[in-house]
C-alpha cells in the first residue's frame, strides 16, 4: 500500500537550475494536485489535474509546469529555479466522487526544497 | 477564485478541554469541507469532512459544523489529549470549480498534558 510517493525528499539546487519534482500513486486516482507549504500561508495550490492528458493552474502556477501522461504519475517542473521557491512542496491524489462529487486528499511525504 | 481564512493560527489549551477552530470561505459554489491533521515531517490527513447537504457531523471526539448561510464551518475537537498537538488545516472546494481544493493558513494546536 504505498498511496502516493514523493521523490526526491530532500533538494538543494542553486538559482537558474531546473528540476523535476516526481510524483506517483498506485491508488487510480483520477486527481492529482501539486501544492507548496510555507510558513503561516498553509498549502497553496500549484498545479492540478483531473486525468490523463488534462492540467490547470491553480493559485501560484508562475514558475512551474507539469504534465500528465499517465494516470499514476504527475511530475511538477521547476524551470529555473528561485529563492522565492525554497519551500515544502505536496503531491495529494483523490478519486472523483460518483455524480463528480469532491473526495478526500491522499497526500505525500513531502519535498523540502532549498533554491541558495 | 475561493479564499479561505482560519482562525487562531495558534491554539493553546489543557488536556482534557476543548479546542475550536474556525474557518470562513468565499465562493458560494463550495461544496465540500474537509480537515486535515498534518503531523511533523508528514503530509496532511484528513480527519473529517463535510458536505454541503449536511449541517454537523461528528466522530467519537471530532465534531464539524457547516453554516453555509454565513459561509463558515468549524472544527470541535473535544477531551483533547496531548496527542493531539498537530498543526489542523481546513479546506473548501467546489465540483464546479474543477475540483480544486483550497486550505486555509493552518492552526498551530498544543495540548498541555
Amino acid at each position: 500500500n504505498a498511496g502516493v510517493t514523493q521523490t526526491p525528499k530532500f533538494q538543494v539546487l542553486k538559482t537558474g537550475q531546473s528540476m523535476t519534482l516526481q510524483c506517483a500513486q498506485d491508488m487510480n486516482h483520477e486527481y492529482m494536485s501539486w501544492y507548496r507549504q510555507d510558513p503561516g500561508m498553509g498549502l497553496r495550490l500549484i498545479h492540478y489535474s483531473v486525468g490523463a492528458g488534462i492540467t490547470d493552474q491553480g493559485e501560484v502556477p508562475n514558475g512551474y509546469n507539469v504534465s500528465r501522461s499517465t494516470t499514476e504519475d504527475f511530475p511538477l517542473r521547476l524551470l529555473s529555479a528561485a529563492p522565492s521557491q525554497t519551500s515544502v512542496y505536496f503531491c495529494a491524489s483523490s478519486r472523483l466522487g460518483s455524480g463528480g462529487g469532491n473526495s478526500p486528499l491522499h497526500f505525500g511525504n513531502g519535498t523540502r526544497l532549498t533554491v541558495t | 477564485g475561493e479564499n479561505v481564512e482560519q482562525h487562531p493560527s495558534t491554539l493553546s489549551v489543557q488536556e482534557g478541554d476543548s479546542a475550536v477552530i474556525k474557518c470562513t470561505y468565499s465562493d458560494s459554489a463550495s461544496n465540500y469541507f474537509p480537515w486535515y491533521k498534518q503531523e511533523l515531517g508528514k503530509g496532511p490527513q484528513l480527519i473529517i469532512d463535510i458536505r454541503s447537504n449536511v449541517g454537523e457531523k461528528k466522530d467519537q471526539r471530532i465534531a464539524v459544523t457547516l453554516n453555509k448561510t454565513a459561509k463558515h464551518f468549524s472544527l470541535h475537537i473535544t477531551e483533547t489529549q496531548p496527542e493531539d498537538s498537530a498543526v489542523y488545516f481546513c479546506a473548501a472546494s467546489a465540483s464546479a470549480g474543477g475540483f480544486k481544493t483550497i486550505f486555509g493558513a493552518g492552526t498551530r494546536l498544543f495540548v498541555k498534558a
